[in-house]
């Protein structure tokens, strides 16, 4: 059965910590989206990278988030520094090349940044 | 602009009883729209699509959606509720090749 896997699954942190949060595709997919979830703003995407090449980041705060894929197996989203407001579910998703709709997220990593 | 709205923020249902989600869309583009499912501590799981065809479209767990043109709706159903059917619902709109707007959430809740 195959599924995204994200880690870790819980982060708490302190203001000022630089976070990282791991992602591993479904194999074959080549399309992978980073989502952050809050009850204020909903689900909004972060990021979105085709054949490991970021296309969009413009819902990614510049100054602090970087998002990268190292390998077609990785996909990495990093706060530095965090901020309370980071407080979050962060969620990956992955989808197959032939049909971008089709996504299939990860069970997300709750970030809580005290 | 391509948004959702999402009519209903809590629906409280009991068990066996029908249920309909509402969904509203704009959109300047082909309608693609979706509906996923994300159950406590889960991530989003893909309920259904409607990409192009029948405009009935039948998904997983028993449930369907219908697209509406006319009234630019896709709203959700399902003829009789489990306590498993509880979770949040999020109706979602293509906006651009590769992106979906998401709803703000209905979430469900199966009494017996």
């Amino acid at each position: 059965d195959a599924r995204v896997t994200q880690t870790p699954r819980h982060k708490v942190t302190e203001m000022g910590q630089e976070v990282t949060m791991r992602c591993q595709p479904i194999l074959g997919h080549n399309t992978v989206f980073w989502y952050r979830q809050t009850m204020m703003q909903g689900l909004e995407l972060l990021a979105y990278f085709r054949n490991r090449a970021p296309l969009d980041d413009s819902g990614m705060p510049k100054d602090r988030f970087s998002a990268e894929m190292p390998d077609a197996t990785l996909a990495t989203l990093k706060i530095q520094p965090s901020e309370p407001r980071d407080s979050a579910v962060y969620f990956c998703a992955s989808g197959p090349g032939g049909n971008p709709y089709e996504q299939y997220f990860g069970p997300g990593t709750r970030l809580t940044v005290t | 602009a391509q948004s959702v709205t999402q009519l209903d923020s809590q629906v409280p249902v009991f068990e066996e009883a029908p249920v309909e989600l509402r969904c509203n869309y704009s959109s300047s583009v082909s309608v693609y729209l979706f509906w996923y499912v994300q159950y406590p501590n889960q991530g989003l799981q893909l309920l259904l699509k409607y990409l192009s065809g029948s405009t009935l479209v039948k998904g997983i767990n028993g449930f369907e959606a219908e697209f509406n043109k006319s009234q630019t709706s896709f709203h959700l159903r399902k003829p009789s509720v489990h306590i498993s059917d509880t979770a949040e619902y999020f109706c979602a709109v293509r906006t651009n090749d590769y992106k979906l707007s998401f709803g703000a959430g209905t979430t469900v809740t199966v009494r017996a």
